[in-house]
């Protein structure tokens, strides 16, 4: 499969503890995405990569939260003292730019994490 | 801030209805526009893209789009649905290579 993969799938983790999600992209993809989407949204931007330069980062994204791609290649999302506002699907996606802004991203399965 | 809307929450059809789901984007400046659709149990998958030329873009399984510039809408529509139409479908536009995506519009197909 050649698609973007994430793991776990699914985490189940109790208030105030880390949890680390993984997310391996298209493999020639040099941009990558972290999405969040909670119940009857649609999903909100986190952050992004291009090659290992983190480029952006949402102000959603509170210093609990953080995100390395060290290769360049696959890329962590950690989030530090888990909240049960925390719980939601997170998604990766991955597209190329190609020098261009006008690129196309494809999402991962994403990981559901409930905090209880 | 850049937003989408998405105005059917919820939409039920029988089989063979036409169907046409609304977005609106409030981005003034050059955009990309995109419908994303998720099946029950399946990730997010492109269902089909505007980034220029033709107005009315062509998707898979049947679904098309047309970027109205001047009402700002980038609307979905499918002459006939099916059964497995039955999913959730998002609207996106990428604004500075992020997508702001609506709320989403969960359809339900009835053979």
């Amino acid at each position: 499969d050649t698609g973007v993969s994430q793991d776990p799938r699914h985490k189940i983790t109790k208030r105030g503890q880390n949890v680390t999600f993984r997310c391996d992209p298209i493999s020639e993809h040099n941009r990558l995405y972290w999405y969040r989407q909670t119940l009857g949204q649609g999903p909100e931007f986190l952050t992004y990569f291009q090659n290992e330069a983190q480029l952006e980062k949402s102000r959603l994204l509170s210093d609990r939260f953080s995100a390395e791609r060290p290769k360049g290649s696959f890329s962590t999302l950690e989030i530090q003292r888990t909240e049960q506002g925390d719980s939601a699907m997170y998604l990766c996606a991955s597209s190329s730019s190609r020098g261009s802004s006008t690129d196309t991203q494809y999402f991962g399965p994403g990981t559901r994490l409930t905090v209880l | 801030a850049q937003s989408v809307s998405q105005h059917n929450h919820h939409v039920i059809l029988s089989e063979a209805a036409s169907l046409e789901l609304g977005c609106n984007y409030s981005y003034g400046g050059t955009v990309n526009l995109f419908w994303y659709v998720q099946y029950p149990g399946q990730h997010l998958q492109l269902l089909l893209k505007y980034f220029s030329g033709d107005p009315l873009v062509k998707g898979i399984k049947g679904f098309e789009a047309e970027f109205i510039k001047s009402k700002f809408s980038f609307n979905l529509r499918k002459p006939s649905v099916q059964w497995s139409d039955t999913a959730e479908y998002f609207c996106a536009v990428n604004y500075s290579g992020k997508l702001i995506f609506g709320t989403g519009t969960r359809l339900q197909v009835f053979p």
